[in-house]
């Protein structure tokens, strides 16, 4: 158990439709993660937040947005679903945002179906 | 750019044997760090062990160590008395500074199975 938890587990929706994922971090945990993991593939870096602000991107289009709250949990967005978001989205918390030392605990993920 | 390498899409290995998961990376930054998971069939990554760039002792966890060659570039994951548990999705994972932020670039992954 890493203390990351994420909602909901399963997520089926229809191509141009919007959703919201969620995720709670790790207690004392500043800095969240999101992850796309597509089938039979290792997970692809979306973005991070430390203390409420996006600090790292990696190369998803604008409709990939998100939000830290102030208790660190934070949302993941899309608009405009397509096919290809069909994956494993994964969160990960960790303690600062700085360093290569830094750990990412990751929670068990929201699996998303686009139909 | 960085890049994690793991050539091995799947492994079989004996209960109680050791086993090597290999991983090469490539960058150009001199400070990284080195990170290996383990995805079980429910999803949640597992953080089993971490290799620093400046380290100049391999690491171990356990029954986890990571046989670190700098020069070669590799970062391979021994798992020493395989246990049934260990059947999984195993990822390498690098640690480096991109556009400002430190970002975590994984593996394809080896998919371990454990025979009885």
């Amino acid at each position: 158990e890493t203390g990351v938890t994420q909602s909901p587990t399963h997520l089926i929706k229809t191509r141009g439709q919007q959703v919201t994922l969620r995720c709670s971090s790790q207690s004392g945990h500043n800095t969240v993660s999101w992850y796309q993991q597509a089938l039979g593939q290792g997970p692809q870096f979306i973005f991070q937040y430390y203390r409420e602000e996006e600090n790292g991107r990696g190369n998803f289009p604008p409709r990939f947005s998100g939000l830290q709250f102030p208790n660190y949990s934070s949302e993941l967005n899309v608009n405009a679903l397509e096919l290809d978001d069909s994956a494993l989205y994964l969160c990960a918390s960790s303690r600062g945002s700085q360093g290569v030392e830094n750990i990412q605990y990751f929670g068990a993920g929201t699996r998303l179906s686009v139909l | 750019a960085q890049k994690i390498t793991q050539t091995q899409p799947g492994m079989f290995v004996q209960e109680k044997e050791a086993v090597t998961l290999d991983c090469t990376y490539d960058t150009s930054d001199q400070s990284y760090g080195l990170f290996w998971y383990k995805q079980p069939s429910s999803g949640e990554m597992i953080f089993l062990i971490y290799q620093g760039s400046y380290d100049e002792q391999n690491a171990t966890e356990g029954r986890y160590s990571l046989n670190f060659q700098k020069a070669r570039k590799s970062a391979n994951l021994v798992i020493s008395a395989s246990q049934l548990g260990d059947s999984a999705m195993y990822f390498c994972a690098m640690r480096g500074r991109r556009a400002g932020s430190y970002q975590l670039t994984f593996g394809k992954g080896t998919k371990l199975s454990v025979i009885p």
